[in-house]
């Protein structure tokens, strides 16, 4: 079965640490991965995406993400994390279900970022 | 740039009551879609379209319906609400996900409670 793993419900960092956001992913064919924010009542945002290419991707606000195919994971990443940064993250896949694309969201990890 | 818009924010049904949750973009967008988030679950599609007059059913749809007949507007219906329904609903869309490339753009959520 296609799906996305976030194993961590929360990650706590302080302000000015790097920070990561696992996932990891299990989908037939070639893995088109995506990385979305949630704000406090607000819908999600997109931030970064890996089509092909170079494994490390960057995105909006400073983030980053590393795919890695032999550990089948794209986990997010920031040098140094901001308070504002605290928001739910979630990690999706496109896959192909019943014969077209979906997206397929993992659970989502909330970050927690402390002054 | 209105992007995609929800309407209501917040709605609380009776059990058997039916309601519509409006949804419109003005990007456009072939791809609508409408998702509905619990807590520990992540998002779970409910019923998608891919064109005007178009549409198909996703990982959860029992108890709703949509329709698309126009690009723009995509409502969401439910016909006899249950407590079961009693979540946030997000419609969401892209330029086309047939392709994978297109990131999906959400609007900022109905917030349902069935009693």
């Amino acid at each position: 079965a296609q799906s996305v793993a976030q194993p961590e419900d929360q990650v706590n960092v302080a302000e000015g640490n790097p920070l990561t956001v696992k996932c990891t992913y299990s989908v037939s064919g070639n893995p088109y991965l995506f990385w979305y924010v949630q704000y406090p009542n607000r819908g999600l945002q997109f931030l970064l995406k890996y089509i092909t290419g170079d494994n490390l991707v960057k995105g909006s606000y400073g983030f980053e993400a590393e795919f890695n195919k032999s550990q089948t994971s794209f986990h997010l990443k920031k040098p140094s994390a901001l308070v504002s940064d605290s928001a739910l993250y979630f990690c999706a896949v496109s896959a192909l279900v019943d014969s077209s694309y979906k997206l397929i969201f993992g659970s989502g990890t909330r970050l927690l970022v402390r002054p | 740039n209105a992007g995609v818009t929800q309407t209501p924010k917040f709605q609380v049904l009776k059990t058997g009551q039916s309601m519509t949750l409006q949804c419109a973009q003005d990007m456009n967008h072939e791809y609508m879609s409408w998702y509905r988030q619990d807590p520990g679950m992540g998002l779970r599609l409910i019923h998608y379209s891919v064109g005007a007059g178009i549409t198909d059913q996703g990982e959860v749809p029992n108890g709703y319906n949509v329709s698309r007949s126009t690009t723009e507007d995509f409502p969401l219906r439910l016909l006899s609400a249950a407590p079961s329904q009693t979540s946030v609903y997000f419609c969401a869309s892209s330029y086309s996900i047939g392709n994978r490339n297109s990131p999906l753009h959400f609007g900022n959520g109905t917030r349902l409670t069935v009693t």
